[in-house]
């Protein structure tokens, strides 16, 4: 079956760094966009960035956006969220999420869903 | 990139229906049928149950159905049954490879 397994969390202090690694099974990992979404303690979903098959095509919320990016080394099935200059209220559960699609949109079609998750993995920043 | 907006909550007996509402703009919800619904039980990963305003994925109950107008879409859950209690986003397509996701709406069952 299906399964994304994220890890790299832990407890950093604010203005370092962290990278957070997204595998998976059950499936052609280097065939499928990926999604991470976080949640911070108590609070709702938020969508934080996303990576094409290929890697071509990387986008990024206006929150993380020149602080956090993403990375896939094809030949392993890796998938990498290199989060930099890290701030308290990047404090979250972190969750690779796949995209049933290799790309959101293209040609105009757009796939714009999560269809499996992973447990997550919690980021606590905190000095 | 605001968050969509969503009841904080919804109540409902066992075998009820309920119906959560998920507002947004014309950049989103209103400009797109790329919504969908995740249910999340406490400590757990979210679930997809809805995708493309009104799709099921396989093995999701029938129970679940959304549909949208204009800038809202709506999630119903028929015959509401204890473990629906949980709780339910929505997300949108926001244009570029963008999305954003509802505040969330815990449904409780009476």
């Amino acid at each position: 079956q299906v399964r994304l397994v994220e890890s790299g969390g832990g407890v950093f202090q604010p203005g370092t760094s962290v990278r957070l690694s997204c595998a998976g099974s059950g499936f052609a990992f280097n065939r499928f966009a990926i999604h991470w979404v976080r949640q911070a303690p108590g609070k709702g979903l938020e969508w934080v960035a996303t990576i094409s098959y290929d890697g071509s095509t990387k986008t990024y919320a206006d929150s993380v956006k020149g602080r956090f990016s993403l990375s896939r080394e094809r030949y392993n099935n890796a998938l990498y969220l290199q989060m930099n200059r890290l701030r308290p209220d990047d404090t979250a559960v972190y969750y690779c999420a796949r995209s049933p699609s290799a790309m959101v949109a293209f040609g105009g079609v757009f796939v714009a869903h999560f269809d499996y998750w992973g447990q997550g993995a919690l980021v606590t920043v905190s000095s | 990139q605001s968050a969509l907006t969503q009841p904080a909550s919804v109540s409902g007996s066992p075998g009820q229906s309920i119906t959560i509402s998920c507002t947004g703009t014309t950049s989103d919800v209103g400009s797109f049928n790329l919504v969908s619904w995740y249910q999340q039980h406490p400590d757990k990963a979210p679930k997809l149950i809805i995708f493309e305003v009104n799709k099921r994925p396989s093995g999701i109950s029938d129970r679940f159905s959304g549909s949208k107008s204009g800038n809202t879409a709506s999630l119903t859950i028929s015959g509401l049954q204890i473990e629906d209690e949980a709780d339910y986003y929505c997300s949108s397509y926001a244009g570029k490879t963008t999305f954003v996701f509802g505040i969330g709406t815990k449904v409780t069952v009476l």
